[in-house]
């Protein structure tokens, strides 16, 4: 069964808490990719990674931080310095970058951050 | 720097009604358009992608338009069901190396029985 899962579901952290948002895919894309997405707003992008062992800045990156050590998993980290994480954060991932007619980008379900 | 409209932000229909749901962007430069559904707590699921070359794409009751020069793009849902009640959002890919998806705000449909 392929696709892309994201861990936790819910996930609650207290101020200057650091914590990690797991996402996971087993379609052998080579590209993945951390939105972060507000009530009534369109999906921002955090990081993305074209190829294993690389990554770039989103247009949101301050207070984030990401590691693509293997294929299938491109974890997120949260960090104390991102002034206000509370949002929805999806992962997602592509055959590759450069956009052909095949290749749209596949979301995980998404993980819900709650800073307490 | 690309910007994405969807207008308006929420949308209510009585069943059976054949809609329209419309995506303008300011920068024609793209390489392709995608329309998602968002179901409400979840991830988003590719509905249509319409190549820069293209005029449009279709898939069973739904099809989507791409006027790149105007742009515009719309999606045109035949014969609405209460299980299309969702979020769409529209996102286009603009050119070049490190080009990424730009979205929009979404338009949440509440298609009534």
């Amino acid at each position: 069964d392929g696709g892309i899962t994201q861990s936790p579901k819910y996930l609650f952290r207290k101020e200057g808490q650091n914590v990690t948002l797991s996402c996971e895919q087993n379609l052998n894309h080579d590209a993945m990719y951390w939105y972060r997405q507000d009530p009534g707003q369109g999906l921002r992008l955090i990081y993305y990674s074209q190829i294993v062992n690389d990554f770039q800045k989103g247009d949101i990156a301050e207070g984030y931080s990401v590691s693509r050590e293997k294929k299938e998993s491109f974890p997120l980290t949260v960090t104390s310095a991102q002034k206000n994480p509370t949002a929805f954060y999806l992962c997602a991932s592509s055959i590759g970058w450069t956009g052909a007619s095949t290749d749209t980008q596949y979301f995980g379900p998404g993980t819900r951050l709650t800073v307490l | 720097k690309q910007e994405v409209t969807q207008i308006p932000a929420a949308l209510s229909v009585p069943e059976g009604e054949n809609l329209v749901l419309n995506c303008s962007f300011t920068d024609s430069a793209i390489y392709n358009l995608q329309w998602f559904r968002q179901d409400p707590g979840k991830g988003l699921t590719s509905l249509l992608l319409i190549q820069s070359s293209q005029r449009e794409q279709t898939s069973g009751r739904l099809n989507a338009s791409l006027d790149k020069s105007s742009g515009r793009s719309t999606l045109y849902i035949a014969a609405s069901q209460p299980g299309d009640s969702a979020t769409y959002l529209c996102a286009v890919k603009g050119l070049g190396a490190n080009s990424k998806l730009t979205f929009g705000k979404g338009i949440t449909l509440s298609v009534r029985p």
